[in-house]
């Protein structure tokens, strides 16, 4: 069974640029996850989508982070513009359902220069 | 809001030593209790769980209680083997009538170095 997959794995972008990370969750799983994890940091919960809808964002700033998910599949986080602070690795996740186990995919490490 | 405190790192031990690495937790009801581990170049996977008090959950060795009446999770495992290195996250995950849930809310890590 093909995990979870992340893509680009590393990127490297100037403060004020925009930046976009793709994810494309296991076969089946409705519940996708998008994590930001600061280097010395546990992750942190950005959104979590049942299908193609928002459960949670309440930790997305909205101001300059977006994601979505269309047709309850793949999902795109952008970040415009970016930040030095945004530096970090973000991780999808997916699930069966909401209460299943969550399987991480490898992440993508950014860094804002 | 929920928030989960783990021990600092890094842990360094000797093979075959007993490992504790304490977990702590704060939440507003019952959550479901995780330890998540990451070896070195690899993704984050859970290691084990446990979704009520009193619940033990074991894998590969290691072994976690649900403590209500000290909100703790402490993460233990008798006899540690160097491929045992890695960094180790207490997470837990609210859920709620009707099927739903949160999303995890994760402590610092742990990174856990074990000497042959």
């Amino acid at each position: 069974e093909a995990g979870v997959a992340q893509s680009p794995r590393y990127k490297i972008i100037e403060k004020r640029q925009s930046v976009a990370f793709w994810c494309n969750p296991i076969s089946g799983h409705a519940t996708l996850y998008w994590y930001q994890q600061i280097l010395g940091q546990g992750p942190k919960l950005l959104i979590q989508f049942q299908n193609n809808g928002v459960v949670d964002d309440s930790q997305l700033p909205k101001d300059r982070f977006s994601a979505e998910r269309l047709k309850g599949v793949d999902s795109t986080l952008k970040i415009q513009p970016a930040k030095l602070e945004d530096s970090a690795v973000y991780l999808c996740a997916s699930s069966l359902d909401l209460r299943a186990e969550q399987y991480f995919g490898p992440g993508t490490r950014l860094t804002v220069t | 809001g929920n928030s989960v405190t783990q021990m600092e790192g890094p842990v360094t031990l000797s093979e075959e030593a007993f490992l504790t690495i304490n977990c702590t937790y704060t939440a507003t009801g019952y959550p479901s209790l995780f330890w998540y581990v990451q070896y070195p170049g690899e993704g984050l996977q859970l290691l084990l769980k446990a979704t009520k008090a009193d619940d033990k959950g074991s894998n590969k060795g290691f072994e976690a209680t649900y403590r209500k009446e000290t909100t703790s999770f402490h993460l233990e495992k008798g006899s540690v083997q160097v491929s045992d290195s890695a960094v180790y996250f207490c997470a837990l995950s609210e859920e709620y009538s009707g099927g739903g849930a949160d999303g995890l809310t994760f402590g610092k890590g742990t990174h856990l170095i074990i000497q042959p």
